[in-house]
């Protein structure tokens, strides 16, 4: 079982919806990611929090909004998405500092309509 | 930005037969990591390498990571069922803090009866 738990696992919404994607590790990591993976198709960095402060967007559009209120939790908030933003939304933590390898949790399918 | 390019796309083996794939990088990485993810699922790791000429195994896993530091190949012995799945390389360029990963575009490992 991952340590990195996501919720929900399957999320369907309308281009006008607001909904969040939440994710939740209790390992004690100070750093926390989402990437965004399509089928087939790689992971795909979004954001990195660093010690529950932003530290990386890799220019990603606004209607996706990150927020950690902990060291234990990362939230996605979504708004106004588009079709092509159906994809396996992936969270991922690890140790901060050194060469820590990343754990990722089981991710959540989102489909836009 | 930075690529691995990961090879091969896709093996079609039998049951007990070795597998090699590998990664290669034009720019210098610190960390290799090797991950397993399978349908419905967020990638799990396998195996992580710190240091150029490191070899390093996990049961019927094997993996290395290159002297040049911009290579990396993994090698699974005796392969079963179970094994079947895609097969991701990941890269890290800097050392401490936190930064996302670059991953390979993934080796669909089927095995055939």
């Amino acid at each position: 079982d991952t340590e990195v738990t996501q919720t929900p696992k399957h999320l369907v919404m309308g281009m006008t919806n607001k909904k969040s994607l939440k994710c939740e590790q209790h390992m004690g990591h100070r750093a926390m990611y989402w990437y965004k993976q399509k089928a087939k198709k790689p992971p795909e960095l979004m954001f990195v929090y660093s010690y529950e402060k932003l530290s990386i967007n890799e220019s990603v559009p606004s209607r996706f909004s990150p927020e950690c209120p902990n060291s234990s939790l990362l939230n996605l908030h979504l708004h106004a998405l588009q079709p092509e933003d159906s994809a396996l939304y992936l969270c991922a933590s690890s140790q901060q500092g050194g060469y820590q390898p990343q754990h990722f949790g089981d991710g959540t399918r989102l489909s836009i309509l | 930005g930075q690529q691995l390019n990961q090879s091969p796309q896709s093996m079609f083996i039998q049951e007990g037969e070795d597998v090699s794939m590998n990664c290669t990088s034009s720019s210098i990485f610190n960390t290799w990591l090797w991950y397993k993810q399978d349908p419905g699922e967020g990638p799990v790791l396998l195996i992580a390498l710190y240091k150029a000429g490191e070899l390093t195994s996990n049961g019927r896993l094997t993996a290395q990571f290159g002297i040049t530091r911009k290579d990396s190949f993994l090698n699974i012995s005796a392969s079963i069922p179970s094994d079947v799945g895609i097969y991701f390389c990941a890269g890290r360029a800097t050392g401490g803090g936190a930064d996302g990963l670059t991953f390979g575009k993934g080796t669909h490992l089927i095995i055939q009866p």
